[in-house]
């Protein structure tokens, strides 16, 4: 049972543009919410996180988006660029008293077109 | 600071044969996860280690296995390999091992079982 949902494989955005990945969960115990980017050969990078008791984050050109009663997630990226052509995984955590246990999403493949 | 250390890069292991993969976490991190990478599956939670201990664990067969080191070292070993255990296996590690601390990946051991 995928507990963490992107259910676009792909996206594509010309440069400059906004580029709008979602994520869905299904877990009603996850609090906590982060984004990963991924090249190839390489391993994961945090991007940005969002707690259950905010419903925006922002860092630079990155914004998170939560709407809990949705059980909704998006990452919004402004101005999108070619460098941000990745594979993108949303992930999710739950109040566990500790310990790292992400639950990630399949991903989403960005792709930034000139 | 140097990132989260990965060995070997590749493995090509048979049918029946046992693997030890090695992960060493950024200096002062006290906690290691695994996740095995797919094709189609996202990043799938293995299990977490903090202080030498398992503090979380994955729904993956006890053929999967791990431990932790006091210096923080990792290893992963995985018995009797069967074909679906072909994967991307990442390595992460995290200064307090909390949800809100975020991971910090390697870039992963790539096995093959023929």
């Amino acid at each position: 049972d995928q507990q963490v949902k992107q259910n676009s494989p792909s996206l594509s955005v010309q440069e400059g543009r906004i580029s709008i990945l979602n994520c869905d969960y299904t877990n009603s115990m996850f609090d906590y919410f982060l984004w990963y980017k991924k090249y190839p050969a390489e391993g994961p990078t945090f991007l940005i996180s969002i707690s259950s008791i905010k419903d925006k984050n922002e860092d630079g050109r990155f914004t998170v988006f939560l709407n809990k009663s949705a059980k909704h997630l998006s990452l919004h990226i402004v101005p999108s660029q070619p460098g941000d052509s990745a594979v993108y995984f949303c992930a999710a955590a739950g109040y566990g008293g500790g310990g790292n246990k992400l639950t990630f999403g399949t991903g989403t493949q960005l792709k930034v077109e000139l | 600071k140097a990132g989260v250390t990965q060995t070997p890069r590749y493995l090509i292991k048979t049918r029946g044969q046992q693997v030890t993969l090695s992960c060493s976490p950024i200096s002062g991190h006290r906690s290691v996860s695994w996740y095995q990478q797919t094709p189609g599956q996202g990043l799938q939670f293995l299990f977490e280690y903090f202080s030498e201990t398992q503090r979380n664990k994955g729904n993956f067969p006890g053929r999967f296995s791990g431990r932790q080191f006091s210096n923080s070292r990792s290893e992963m070993n995985v018995s009797t390999l069967e074909l679906g255990d072909s994967a991307l296996y990442l390595c992460a590690s995290s200064a307090t091992g909390e949800n809100n601390s975020p991971l910090h990946f390697g870039n992963g051991t790539r096995l093959t079982v023929t």
